[in-house]
């Protein structure tokens, strides 16, 4: 079992809509939890990060974390083209506090 | 968050040489990571540099293969030794407080022909 997963999609959307991506992940220790951006041929971007369960919001992102069932979900309003990247999950080991799984990512296509 | 600088971009190397990637932070940071992400794939963690001390190397990875140098709190680099095909990949260098966010550096994508 790998330490995230995510959907490798591609995800496609209609412009204006919700985009929702999911990541789970199997340590149960982890406390701190980020989605990061990457467009083609550029490094990861952090978008969000969420360290309690609940919802945290930031301009059209929204990240959900639920730590019983360890998931954590972005939800992206009002999806634009300019959203149409990879998106990665990221989890922070839970032992060791400093050393971050990161998801293999969800391709998400954003159409005009 | 610092702006990390790192250098080569790019770079298409012939196997058996090495080829040395610098990142250079815009602040004085503690802990400095290296990774490699595949074509396809994740990012996997290759070592943990700290200056003063030897570098931290992940399962799968070693000093000869990856040796680490961090001379200050603002620099780091990471070769890649001997390469082969296999070593093709995007090589990224990264910084963040324990436990909490990363930045990462523009990336160096590597094509050993």
């Amino acid at each position: 079992q790998k330490e995230v997963e995510q959907n490798s999609g591609p995800l496609s959307v209609p412009e204006g809509a919700i985009a929702s991506l999911n990541c789970t992940y199997s340590d149960r220790g982890s406390q701190s939890f980020f989605w990061y951006r990457q467009y083609s041929g550029k490094s990861p971007e952090l978008i969000m990060s969420i360290y309690s369960n609940g919802d945290k919001e930031d301009g059209r992102f929204t990240a959900q974390l639920n730590k019983a069932s360890q998931y954590v979900s972005l939800l992206i309003r009002d999806s634009q083209p300019s959203d149409s990247a990879t998106y990665l999950c990221a989890v922070n080991n839970g032992r060791t506090g400093n050393q971050f799984y990161f998801g293999t990512g969800t391709s998400l296509t954003v159409i005009p | 968050s610092a702006v990390i600088s790192q250098k080569p971009s790019r770079d298409i190397c012939q196997r058996g040489t090495s080829l040395t990637i610098q990142c250079q932070v815009d602040s004085q940071v503690t802990m400095m990571f290296w990774y490699r992400q595949q074509p396809g794939q994740s990012l996997t963690l290759i070592a943990t540099a700290n200056q003063g001390s030897e570098a931290t190397y992940e399962s799968g990875f070693v000093i000869d293969k990856f040796p680490i140098s961090r001379p200050n709190l603002t620099f780091s680099t990471l070769t890649v030794s001997n390469m082969s095909p296999e070593d093709s990949s995007i090589y990224l260098c990264s910084e963040g407080p324990p436990g909490r966010y990363r930045t990462f550096g523009s990336g160096t994508r590597l094509t050993v022909v």
